[in-house]
């Protein structure tokens, strides 16, 4: 069974930092793209960034929102995708959630994890 | 802020048909990038639901079918049922965000 299982979440101070974990199993992780996606309180989806996989140089993308504070890195080794949270805002509050990348769907968001809560609050 | 835009929220009685729509620009959809719809129910992970405009993953009901055409997207529900009571998001690229994600408003579904 495919699986995706967030960890890290917590509640950190403004201008702290927090580092979000993706375990992946049930599929080769090392073959697929890996995105970050948030969702605040009651709102909508907000696409964070990905991560590509070792044959397009594990080349990374952000938010204008999250770019220069947030990196996204994985270890294929673990099967594993990181969020490191930088310089953390009180808008940063949301669920974040990490999502399979599936190139056979037309880069559709194929299988998503639970999801973990991040907040930012004094 | 959404480059996608939906309608807050539809309803419809069960067994009725209903329709969400999701207007976007020449630099996402309009610039031919695949548009993908996406379930949310309450407090749960989204589900994908439509690929690539109007493909359904294994398991999803052909209740559910999507289209595109010119700069937006529909996504339509026939034979609405309770169980389809839900948020539902489009998702697709932009051009003018390098390739970026983006996401729509997100539109909530009401079954009467």
């Amino acid at each position: 069974e495919v699986q995706l299982v967030e960890s890290g979440g917590g509640l950190v101070q403004p201008g702290g930092s927090l580092r979000l974990s993706c375990a992946a199993s049930g599929f080769t992780f090392s073959d697929h793209y890996m995105d970050w996606v948030r969702q605040a309180p009651g709102k909508g989806l907000e696409w964070v960034g990905r991560t590509r996989n070792k044959a397009n140089s594990y080349t990374t993308e952000y938010a204008a929102s999250v770019k220069g504070r947030f990196t996204i890195s994985r270890d294929d080794s673990k099967n594993s995708l990181y969020l490191q949270m930088n310089s953390l805002k009180t808008e940063d509050t949301a669920v974040y959630y990490c999502a399979i990348v599936a190139t056979i769907l037309e880069d559709a968001f194929d299988i998503w994890g639970q999801g973990t809560m991040v907040t930012v609050s004094s | 802020q959404s480059v996608l835009t939906q309608p807050p929220s539809v309803s419809g009685a069960p067994g009725q048909r209903v329709t969400i729509s999701c207007t976007g620009s020449s630099s996402n959809i309009g610039a031919g990038y695949d548009v993908h719809w996406y379930q949310q129910l309450p407090g749960t992970a989204p589900k994908l639901l439509i690929y690539g405009n109007s493909n359904r993953p294994s398991g999803v009901p052909d209740r559910f079918s999507g289209s595109k055409s010119g700069t937006s997207a529909s996504l339509a529900i026939t034979g609405l049922q309770a169980e389809d009571e839900a948020d539902y998001y489009c998702q697709s690229y932009d051009s003018s965000l390098s390739g970026s994600a983006v996401f729509g408003t997100g539109t909530k579904v009401t079954v009467l």
